[in-house]
């Protein structure tokens, strides 16, 4: 099993432009999530989706959407980047909600917009 | 979810025991307590959880009092591969899985 794996590793951006970020999980979690984080600081949760079709707003989503139109995918959008954005996004999965249920975490984008 | 705090960095030396306390005084009674631990460039990685007296597995010991408001987290004769964050996470069981993480404890383990 991969995990959970991400696309790209790295991207630069310039202000206004958009893009995508991808995650995938071959452990068929029904769980999935996006956060950020910024240096020094912990995670913070972006959206979240509790199954194929649904998504959620977390603690900071505004300037992101999200889709998951497969189970084993769940895209990050950025329609207009701002350098505020910058940062590291880690996708993470859980087979079912609850904090019990352990969150497996891909290797994070690291995302620079100039 | 109940707030936790925990110290913001820690120093070690190679092959001492290390113990991180987390303080989590507005635990609810059906919060559980998660550890995870974080390298650098990497994401974050589930290393323990319980919800009262001692759990243990093989990479660490979780030690939680009789009244839950703190919980500490002991890596037995740490090694330099231990160098990194750590993050104590408090939140209820059920529901969607909603982990609020603090800055965490950055550990630094020395030759």
């Amino acid at each position: 099993n991969a995990g959970v794996t991400q696309t790209p590793k790295f991207r630069v951006l310039k202000t206004g432009q958009s893009m995508t970020l991808l995650c995938a999980q071959d452990m068929n979690h029904e769980y999935m999530y996006w956060y950020r984080q910024d240096p020094g600081m912990g995670l913070r949760l972006i959206h979240y989706s509790v199954g194929e079709g649904t998504t959620a707003k977390g603690e900071v989503p505004d300037g992101y959407n999200v889709s998951r139109l497969k189970k084993q995918n769940f895209l990050l959008g950025l329609e207009s980047a701002a350098p505020s954005q910058t940062s590291v996004y880690f996708c993470a999965s859980s087979l079912t909600g609850g904090p019990q249920e352990t969150q497996y975490f891909g290797p994070g984008t690291r995302l620079l917009v100039l | 979810l109940a707030k936790t705090t925990q110290p913001i960095s820690m120093d070690s030396y190679e092959g001492q025991e290390v113990n991180i306390t987390c303080s989590h005084n507005n635990i609810a009674t059906n919060d559980y307590i998660t550890w995870y631990q974080q390298f650098p460039s990497q994401g974050p990685r589930f290393i323990i959880q319980g919800y009262k007296t001692k759990v243990t597995n093989e990479v660490a010991s979780l030690f939680i009092p009789a009244d839950r408001k703190s919980s500490t987290l002991s890596l037995p004769r740490v090694s330099l591969s231990d160098t990194a964050v750590y993050y104590c996470l408090v939140g209820e069981a059920g529901g969607y899985n909603k982990l609020i993480f603090g800055a965490g404890t950055r550990l630094a383990v020395h030759p």
